[in-house]
């Protein structure tokens, strides 16, 4: 079975910190995703990688960055956090490729107070 | 723009009944459409995934169809039980990015 795990379930952190999320999935894929997931808006790609150190921006990267300096891990950085970064974060993996499904991790929920 | 919707946002229904989930979208220029699955505060959870050759997909009590040329997408749960009680997305895929409906929020009463 596909594994993706996510370093917090739940996290709150103070407007300006540096946050740092991270993902790691176990099963050799290339491409990894992170995804907000709002009331109202759903779920919005952040940023997305193909492969070691390679990333590209999503949908709505303002306020992020990340790193990908293994296959197995991917980060996503929070510069200086803001209330609207408040949110639930889903990190997803897999095979590079159209025909392959994205596999999701359990999610970090981010209060920034 | 790829826009995808989902109608309705939520759906109750008793016990044992066969229930359809509809998904539309607006591009038909996709790779594959993707049916999730999502309980309350957790991740997602990969249902079924229909490549845009393909018509239908299945998996046990599950049966998704794609018509790529009218953009639309059902999946169809057989025999409902309280445990299929969840939220359910549809996403479809083009250059290399997932685009997600809203969700229909399932609710199966015993």
């Amino acid at each position: 079975d596909v594994k993706v795990t996510q370093s917090s379930r739940y996290l709150v952190k103070r407007t300006g910190e540096k946050v740092f999320l991270e993902c790691v999935q176990d099963m050799d894929h290339e491409n990894m995703f992170w995804y907000r997931q709002d009331p109202g808006l759903g779920l919005r790609l952040i940023y997305f990688s193909y492969d070691v150190k390679m990333k590209e921006k999503g949908d709505i990267p303002e306020g992020y960055s990340v790193s990908r300096e293994k296959k197995e891990r991917f980060s996503l950085i929070l510069e200086s956090a803001s209330t609207n970064q408040t949110s639930m974060y889903l990190c997803a993996s897999r095979l590079a490729g159209e025909p392959y499904e994205q596999y999701f991790g359990p999610g970090t929920r981010l209060t920034v107070t | 723009k790829q826009e995808v919707t989902q109608i309705p946002a939520a759906l109750s229904v008793p016990e044992g009944e066969n229930l359809v989930l509809n998904c539309s979208f607006t591009d038909s220029a996709i790779y594959n459409l993707q049916w999730f699955r999502q309980d309350p505060g957790k991740g997602l959870t990969s249902l079924l995934l229909i490549q845009s050759s393909q018509r239908e997909q299945t998996s046990g009590r599950l049966n998704a169809s794609l018509d790529k040329s009218s953009g639309r997408s059902t999946l169809y749960i057989a025999a409902s039980q309280p445990g299929d009680s969840a939220t359910y997305l549809c996403a479809v895929e083009g250059a290399q990015k997932l685009v997600f409906g809203q969700g229909t929020r399932l609710t199966i009463n015993p």
